[in-house]
């Protein structure tokens, strides 16, 4: 049974381009969320996508968008990359966005911004 | 605000021996806890999974505790071993929401070093 799975693992980019993260949620989840974690912090929530629809934000900039797949599969992306926008980006699923249990991560893709 | 507060920051444990590590919260409404461990630059892994009736949970030699009257909770480890060295993380989740389910409120973290 996969778990979460996360590609690329590593990524350098520089300031001014744009990336694209990927997602696939684990066997029978269909809610995925997106996490950013800094160096040394929490991970801080960036949004939710269930049903191809964006459920919930947090305090990011509308340079993060994303995007669900109808196999519950998902898109982050990052427009005019910032130097500060370094940091592994860590995706959840869980089943259904109702519901509070359940959170499973990925390993996370580390984004260097150079 | 809903806020998740952990200490200590860092720990240095020798193998064998046992620690306690805290997390203060004030969340509202509280739906459940959990705890994580996170290797480094590795996704969280969930150790244990609290709801608001539950006191006490183990998984193997960790042991979480809840007393949510005084909104805390710890992460006991019993006889630590080298592979125990990570990040410790609290999360409180908060909910529901009408429009937008649960919101996962993040510590950040307790990193753990046990040394031989």
């Amino acid at each position: 049974d996969a778990g979460v799975t996360q590609s690329p693992t590593h990524l350098i980019k520089t300031r001014g381009q744009q990336v694209t993260l990927r997602c696939s949620p684990k066997s029978g989840h269909d809610t995925v969320s997106w996490y950013q974690q800094a160096l040394g912090q929490g991970p801080q929530f960036i949004f939710q996508y269930y049903e191809e629809e964006e459920r919930q934000r947090g305090n990011f900039p509308d340079r993060f968008s994303g995007h669900q797949f109808p196999n519950y599969s998902s898109e982050l992306n990052v427009n005019a990359l910032l130097l500060g926008d370094s940091a592994l980006y860590l995706c959840a699923s869980s089943l259904d966005w109702r519901q509070g249990h359940g959170y499973t991560f990925g390993s996370g893709t580390r984004l260097t911004v150079v | 605000k809903n806020q998740v507060e952990q200490s200590p920051q860092s720990l240095i444990i020798l193998e064998g021996k046992n620690c306690t590590l805290q997390c203060n919260y004030t969340v509202s409404p509280f739906s459940n806890l959990r705890w994580y461990k996170q290797d480094t630059g590795r996704g969280p892994v969930s150790l244990t999974i609290m709801t608001f009736s539950e006191n006490t949970k183990s998984n193997g030699r960790y042991t979480a505790t809840l007393d949510a009257d005084t909104k805390q909770s710890s992460l006991h480890i019993t006889a630590s071993q080298l592979s125990d060295s990570a990040s410790y993380i609290c999360v409180v989740s908060a909910g529901p929401y009408s429009n937008s389910g649960y919101a996962l409120n993040f510590g950040k973290g307790t990193s753990l070093l046990v040394t031989p």
